[in-house]
Formats: structure tokens, C-alpha cells, sequence
């Protein structure tokens, strides 16, 4: 089956740094879809892209869906506490209603 | 506008006892679908219900079995209950292929 492989599994970073992280596909998606999940709770959408090349911006966060499909990346600027919990990158395949989801990265913010 | 609803928040069953999870779409959605997730991992499809049929089924056995309701809610099933199937259980509506709305999950415990 699909797999969506991100990176890096977790981070931990100084408030107010950037944070960068990624995910790819061995198969072509026609949308990407990145989730904040904190514990005990559900996933949160942030971000929405559907087409290759977008960049897409929700307040400090930043996607990108990648010119091969096969790939995209989520940017958070000026990194706050309220930041932590898992990034989740997530897809429908060609022609299917599930999504497949990545195994998350887990963010890390020092006061 | 109530967002996607789950109960209950949290149960706990014995080994070989059937459950019964219920979840009310975002208003306005017409698709409901239902995530697994275990410690650590991103979700995993179960099954998505539309116009009261099972549309779509992810790697999940029959004692994984669900229904939707003419107005739009859904029940997610699962029968002789195993201590693999202790997971976090998610509720996803949408209208049309993508951008899923989570609950916040049914937190199961089987003991």
C-alpha cells in the first residue's frame, strides 16, 4: 500500500526558531494535508494543497505541495510554546477515499 | 457550528465483548469515516460510510463493521474485541474526496 514518510520524527527547538520538516510519497498525490494533533485530542487540519508547485500560508505556518507530486513541505516561523505536538502529513490516493497518513513529527519548543 | 462529535470519550472492555462507538459529522457533511490509531503512529482507515453505504474499506477485519444514519451520523462496531484493538478510534467528515474535520477521538481500552 501507500506510505508517506516524513521527517525528521521529532524536533526540538528554541522558541522563536523555525522549524522545517517534510514528506514524501513513492506514489503521486493529488492533494496534501497537514494536521496538528496534541494529546488526547483529534487531528487539527492546518493546511490544505491542491495542486503541484502551491504554497499555501495559514498565520506562521507555510506549505508547500512539491512540483512532483511525490513530496511536500510545512514550514512554522518564529516557532511559539503553543507550537508543540505531532505533524501529521496526510493523502488520498489516485482514484481512493482514505487518507494515508504519515508517521508524524513530534515538536519540541523550549521556552 | 459544532465541529465533528465522538462518544463515548473513553471505555474500557474485556477481551471477547463487542463496542459500539458513535460519531455526529460537522454540520454541512455528507461523509463520515473512521480512523484507528495506536501509541505512536498516524491513523489508520478503517472504513468511510456515504449515502448510508460503506464506500471505501481499509485492512481491517469483519468484526469491524459500521453504519450511517439518514442524518449523517455513523456508528463504528467491533466485535469480539481483542487487546490489539486498544486505540485511539477517529471520527473524519468532509463533503466531497478531501480535507477531512476530526473528532476527538473514542479513547478504547481492552483488557
Amino acid at each position: 500500500g501507500q506510505q508517506l514518510n516524513q521527517s525528521p520524527q521529532s524536533m526540538f527547538i528554541q522558541e522563536g526558531e523555525d522549524v522545517s520538516m517534510n514528506c514524501t510519497s513513492s506514489s503521486i498525490f493529488n492533494t496534501w494535508l497537514w494536521y496538528k494533533q496534541e494529546p488526547g485530542e483529534g487531528p487539527v487540519l492546518l493546511i490544505a494543497l491542491y495542486k503541484a508547485g502551491e504554497l499555501t500560508s495559514n498565520g506562521r505556518l507555510t506549505a508547500q505541495f512539491g512540483i512532483t507530486r511525490k513530496d511536500s513541505f510545512l514550514n512554522i516561523s518564529a516557532s511559539i510554546p503553543s507550537d508543540v505536538g505531532i505533524y501529521f502529513c496526510a493523502g488520498p490516493g489516485a482514484g481512493s477515499y482514505q487518507l494515508t497518513f504519515g508517521k508524524g513529527t513530534k515538536l519540541s519548543v523550549i521556552p | 457550528d459544532a465541529g465533528v462529535t465522538q462518544s463515548p470519550t473513553h471505555l474500557i472492555k474485556t477481551r471477547g465483548q463487542q463496542v459500539t462507538l458513535r460519531c455526529s459529522p460537522k454540520s454541512g457533511h455528507d461523509t463520515v469515516s473512521w480512523y484507528q490509531q495506536a501509541l505512536g503512529q498516524g491513523p489508520q482507515f478503517i472504513f468511510q460510510y456515504y449515502e448510508e453505504e460503506e464506500r471505501q474499506r481499509g485492512n481491517f477485519p469483519d468484526r469491524f463493521s459500521g453504519h450511517q444514519f439518514p442524518n449523517y451520523s455513523s456508528e463504528l462496531n467491533v466485535n469480539a474485541l481483542l487487546l490489539g484493538d486498544s486505540a485511539l478510534y477517529l471520527c473524519a467528515s468532509g463533503q466531497g474526496l478531501t480535507e477531512a474535520f476530526f473528532g476527538q477521538g473514542t479513547r478504547l481500552t481492552v483488557v
